[in-house]
């Protein structure tokens, strides 16, 4: 069954504008919380992650929200701009699994100029 | 940085035949994974491998097999392509926290 679950699976954002993309997990054992980001002919690359020691973390434009209690995480990405638009997963990890992430399944973000 | 490196990035093969996708890691980590991309379906765990001549099913094993006699090459192969395994295929390579993508093989079976 899917680990992580992922929504929108897809989302249109005006330029300037807020994009959130939302996931939720069940397993309480995980400890490491990335968000990866896909341009068309590309792998995925890490965009940020977090850990559930804190409730949110911050780079640039791009925010990590995470409510443990709710087992939620959600990224925000301010100021949205057309060079954004690219598929983003999040995923999930508990160390004593050698590392094995797992994946939602993926949102397809588009910013309009 | 890290490189992943997969050697193919269309294939078009025929039902029935062996295909062999290759991937290599140049920073001598440990794991290393296959993963199917699929509209709608996300990333989906193929195999995996923690170690030399180690390797683990991963959620869609069916159909795949894998092979890793050296630390830096892990290799996928499906031992008689279908068309449902048409798909795009991305490896990675991980230690501690994050995987590195390669940037996939498209493989279209006909």
């Amino acid at each position: 069954q899917q680990q992580v679950k992922q929504s929108p699976q897809s989302l249109i954002v005006q330029k300037g504008g807020i994009s959130i993309i939302n996931c939720a997990y069940e397993n309480t054992a995980f400890d490491y919380f990335p968000w990866y980001q896909q341009f068309p002919g590309k792998g995925p690359a890490l965009l940020i992650a977090i850990r559930p020691d804190v409730s949110e973390k911050k780079e640039g434009r791009f925010t990590i929200s995470f409510n443990k209690s709710a087992k939620q995480f959600s990224l925000h990405i301010m100021d949205s701009q057309p060079g954004d638009s690219a598929t983003y997963f999040c995923a999930a990890s508990m160390r004593d699994t050698g590392n094995q992430f797992y994946f939602g399944t993926g949102t397809s973000l588009t910013v309009i100029p | 940085d890290v490189k992943v490196t997969q050697s193919s990035r269309y294939l078009v093969k025929r039902t029935g035949e062996k295909v062999f996708l290759e991937c290599v890691q140049d920073m001598d980590h440990e794991n290393m994974f296959w993963y199917r991309q699929d509209p709608g379906l996300g990333l989906r765990l193929i195999y995996f491998s923690y170690d030399v001549k180690m390797k683990e099913k991963g959620d869609i094993p069916e159909g795949y097999s894998v092979s890793r006699e050296k630390k830096e090459r892990f290799s996928l192969i499906l031992e008689s392509a279908s068309t449902n395994q048409t798909s795009m295929y991305l490896c990675a390579s991980s230690f501690l926290d994050g995987y590195t993508f390669g940037s996939g093989t498209r493989l279209t079976v006909v």
